[in-house]
């Protein structure tokens, strides 16, 4: 079974970088996996929004809204995957989620999910 | 783009409740899926492939739907469905598109 926990600082100062790591057990984490490996963020009170994630093919995919400030790498313990978003504002203030996309012959979905984490921007 | 209605739906437990989601443009239902947000945690998947329920899912929730029009379908809701369903899907712009949620409340 495949669980993720997402981590790291609750609060950062405006212009300084976030950054969080979410940590893999039930599966390997590499860039030829079952699994796409997703962050997904969720401002206060709003909807869903995806933000980049890490597919099988090596490939790193963005939000154009936020390309130039996010990275996203693998761990080389491959039990990790890690989100840094530089310059931030108060419009990144969100819960912030790890995902695995998983996909079978037929069909994929978001499952699971990590348990999230509350990053505010604030001085 | 997904566009879910409504976006409230006041029910009572027992009640049939019908949720929308159109998609701008004809998806793949391989890549459609339902998710289920209670307060302060995570999403589930509900449905995937727009119609399959996931593990421990109960069979009072259904998807059904193809190509711009989906719909799920909670039958005699119980109280612990009052929650904030998703729809989701894979391969459009942005990549990982959700629609914007349907908040289903206890009239």
């Amino acid at each position: 079974q495949v669980l993720l926990q997402d981590s790291g600082p609750g609060l950062v100062k405006p212009s300084e970088t976030l950054s969080l790591t979410c940590t893999v057990s039930g599966a390997f984490v590499s860039s030829s996996s079952s699994y796409y490996w997703v962050w997904i963020r969720q401002p206060p009170g709003k909807g869903l929004e995806w933000i980049g994630s890490l597919h099988d093919n090596g490939g790193i995919y963005f939000d154009p809204s936020l390309k130039g400030r996010l990275t996203i790498s693998l761990d080389t313990s491959r039990t990790q995957f890690s989100l840094k978003l530089t310059s931030v504002t108060d419009a990144d203030t969100a819960v912030y989620y790890c995902a695995a996309y998983f996909c079978t012959t037929i069909t994929c979905r978001l499952d699971p999910w990590g348990q999230g984490t509350l990053v505010t921007v604030s001085s | 783009v997904l566009t879910q209605s409504p976006g409230t739906l006041s029910l009572s437990p027992g009640d049939r409740a019908t949720l929308s989601c159109r998609a701008s443009q004809s998806v793949s239902s391989a890549y459609f899926v339902w998710y289920q947000q209670k307060c302060g945690q995570a999403p589930r998947v509900l449905i995937y492939g727009a119609s399959i329920r996931a593990t421990g899912i109960p069979d009072r929730f259904s998807g059904s739907g193809s190509g711009t029009d989906f719909t799920l379908t909670v039958t005699r809701l119980e109280p612990e469905d009052f929650a904030v369903y998703y729809c989701q899907w894979y391969g459009g712009t942005p990549l990982y598109t959700f629609g914007q949620g349907t908040k289903l409340e206890m009239k």
